[in-house]
């Protein structure tokens, strides 16, 4: 069966420097890739898409990775601030509007 | 505009109650979607509708119903709650006019079973 595996554990990093988050997945081979960003008490908020025959994508900060030899995506933030401690969720997806997410990364920048 | 509303922000039942959670868009999306998120379990889709007059199963379809007799609204129902669906509840929608789509996310519903 499909499996999407994000670190459980919590990554805490200086200010300034760079985050980076993994996602891995098994089983099946995603046509694109979406990461969210999920506030406490709130609900996921899009972030970025990547399509497999992309390498790279970058917004502001943001730079995604989508190795698909590798079965993976890197999602970094440089420069990175406390206002982007949260929770990062991956969403390997294979094809049509139904998303399968990832349990998610809760990333914690201190200064 | 407000984007994706829910009604309640916050619920106790009764094992065995039931009650019907309310999601609302106003961006005119044809597909809506009714997700739990649990602790290490992430986001598990449970119905999810492709246009008005539709539904779906998800993935953790039983012991909920879906109604979606408007476009911008989309209603999950459970009949006789159990504790096993003390979840907190999330309700998406998204165009449906790419495979690429992203969903857009309401606040969540914190739904307590006793």
């Amino acid at each position: 069966s499909q499996k999407i595996e994000q670190n459980s554990e919590a990554l805490n990093i200086q200010e300034g420097k760079t985050a980076t988050l993994t996602c891995n997945y098994t089983n099946y081979s995603p046509a694109y890739l979406q990461w969210y960003r999920q506030d406490p008490g709130r609900g996921p908020v899009f972030l970025l898409l990547i399509r497999e025959n992309e390498k790279e994508k970058r917004k502001e900060r943001l730079k995604v990775t989508f190795d698909t030899t590798l079965k993976q995506s890197l999602f970094h933030i440089t420069a990175s601030q406390p206002a982007d401690s949260a929770t990062y969720l991956c969403a390997p997806t294979g094809g049509g509007n139904k998303l399968t997410f990832g349990t998610g990364t809760q990333l914690k920048v201190e200064l | 505009n407000a984007g994706v509303t829910q009604t309640p922000k916050f619920r106790v039942l009764k094992t065995g109650q039931s009650m019907t959670l309310l999601c609302a868009q106003d961006m005119n999306h044809e597909y809506m979607y009714w997700y739990r998120q649990d602790p290490g379990m992430g986001l598990r889709l449970i119905h999810y509708s492709v246009g008005e007059g539709t539904t779906a199963k998800g993935e953790v379809p039983d012991g909920y119903n879906v109604s979606r007799l408007k476009k911008q609204n989309f209603l999950l129902g459970l009949e006789s709650a159990a504790p096993s669906q003390t979840s907190v509840y999330f309700c998406a929608s998204s165009t449906g006019r790419l495979s690429t789509d992203t969903q857009y996310f309401g606040p969540g519903t914190r739904l307590t079973v006793l």
